[in-house]
């Protein structure tokens, strides 16, 4: 069975600031990876994803996150965040070649304070 | 392009009473249905999925579930609500398989039993 472990349950962090948002799953098969963002009061977006190819993925609102397998990990970075990134980010994995089920992990709010 | 609705936004109904809770998806067809529960600090847990007509299956038990009376509508249900059931409800759906696979997620329900 897969797991996914999102170290930090909130992460609070000044307006132009750097961001890094820890993702690290558990899989003994090969899987793609997923960043959802939910906005408050709203449903989840999917900010990102990896399938295969380059381990380095881009988001259209300058997020990326690297997928790493030797670490499976695959975290989310930001070089400067806006207020406008303030909500709560899911990472979530599905098994490659297997069920079409997601598996998320328990969120990171990211709070971006002027 | 393909919508997903969700409808009630809200609800808060008493402890015993009944739920019905409705997803629709517009602009496919045949799609992946899903519903999922999101707890405050407790991430998204999987409730049921279906990938046809008819064709449910549950992730979980409980006292809630699920049908799917029409190519894409999902329904949820319950006959008599727990405290427990509060949360927030996500509806998502899905097509393709393998690496084309993604998941888009409606705006949600928010249900307070009291």
């Amino acid at each position: 069975a897969q797991s996914v472990t999102q170290l930090d349950s909130q992460v609070p962090v000044f307006e132009e600031a750097p961001v890094e948002l820890r993702c690290n799953y558990s899989s003994s098969v090969s899987v793609y990876l997923f960043w959802y963002v939910q906005y408050p009061n709203q449903g989840l977006q999917l900010l990102l994803k990896y399938l295969s190819g380059s381990t380095l993925v881009e988001s259209i609102n300058g997020f990326e996150a690297e997928f790493n397998k030797s670490q499976t990990s695959f975290h989310l970075r930001k070089p400067s965040v806006h207020i406008s990134d303030t909500a709560e980010y899911f990472c979530a994995v599905r098994t490659q070649g297997g069920s079409e089920k997601l598996v998320f992990g328990k969120g990171t709010k990211l709070t971006v304070n002027p | 392009s393909q919508t997903i609705h969700q409808w009630p936004a809200t609800l808060v109904q008493p402890v015993g009473s009944p739920l019905s809770l409705e997803c629709t998806v517009e602009g496919t067809s045949n799609p992946n249905l899903y519903w999922y529960r999101q707890a405050a600090g407790r991430g998204l847990q999987l409730l049921f999925y279906s990938v046809g007509i008819g064709q449910i299956s549950s992730e979980v038990p409980q006292n809630l579930s699920a049908s799917r009376p029409q190519d894409r509508q999902f329904i949820l249900s319950s006959k008599k609500l727990l405290l427990s059931d509060s949360g927030f409800y996500l509806c998502a759906w899905s097509k393709g398989q393998g690496a084309r696979e993604t998941q888009y997620f409606g705006p949600g329900t928010r249900l307070l039993v009291l």
